[in-house]
């Protein structure tokens, strides 16, 4: 069956330094693998994604992720955090060999940028 | 603009009273779900429907009841069964194919008076 683990519950940075939120998965199969962002109170917003073709993603607002088969893990990084990264980061599997189209959720991780 | 409208974006519940929460989505997209999330955990799956007319259990349907009459829209009724409703809820659609992507709208927070 499909898991995500988030390695951090919460992940502090300064303004202008590089960002690291970790993401482990595990899968019996290829997996469709998902960076959401969440700002208080709203919905969540695609980042980026991998589905087998590039193992580095670029996504939005310079945020990219490496997919690395032999670590099963897929963690996010941005070379310079700026005050509005501040947010919940969620690292998402798909549940596809289904095809239902579910997705299973990591715990989060909360993203504090200090001035 | 495409995207998924939730309404009401407050709503509050007394004790037995059933509340329906409303989601629609101009993406036409074929795939809706209903998500409940509670603070420091993830999204957790209650109801999701593939096509109209047809819906499936997710991890956590007990107390919530959904219909999909028709593709733009699946609303999404917490019932008095629901003894713990107090939550932020998440609507969100995606295209029926493999490895799609959802979109969100922005919730609704619930909470009993």
């Amino acid at each position: 069956a499909q898991s995500v683990t988030q390695l951090d519950s919460h992940v502090s940075v300064s303004e202008g330094t590089p960002v690291l939120l970790r993401c482990n998965y595990s899968s019996s199969y290829s997996p469709s693998l998902f960076w959401y962002v969440q700002h208080p109170n709203k919905g969540l917003q695609l980042l980026l994604k991998y589905t087998s073709a590039a193992t580095l993603v670029k996504g939005i607002n310079g945020f990219e992720a490496e997919f690395k088969k032999s670590e099963t893990s897929f963690h996010l990084t941005k070379p310079s955090a700026h005050m509005s990264d501040a947010a919940e980061y969620f690292c998402v599997v798909s549940e596809d060999p289904s095809n239902t189209g579910k997705l299973i959720f990591g715990q989060g991780t909360t993203l504090q940028v200090k001035p | 603009d495409g995207g998924i409208t939730q309404s009401p974006k407050y709503l509050f519940r007394k004790e037995g009273q059933n509340v329906t929460l409303s989601c629609e989505q101009n993406l036409n997209h074929d795939a809706m779900y209903w998500y409940r999330q509670d603070p420091g955990q993830g999204l957790r799956l209650i109801y999701y429907s593939q096509i109209v007319n047809d819906f499936q259990k997710g991890d956590i349907a007990e107390g919530y009841s959904v219909s999909r009459e028709k593709k733009e829209s699946f609303p999404l009724t917490v019932t008095s069964a629901q003894k713990n409703p107090t939550a932020f809820y998440l609507c969100a659609s995606s295209m029926n194919r493999r490895n799609q992507p959802q979109h969100f709208g922005d919730g609704t927070r619930l909470s009993i008076l």
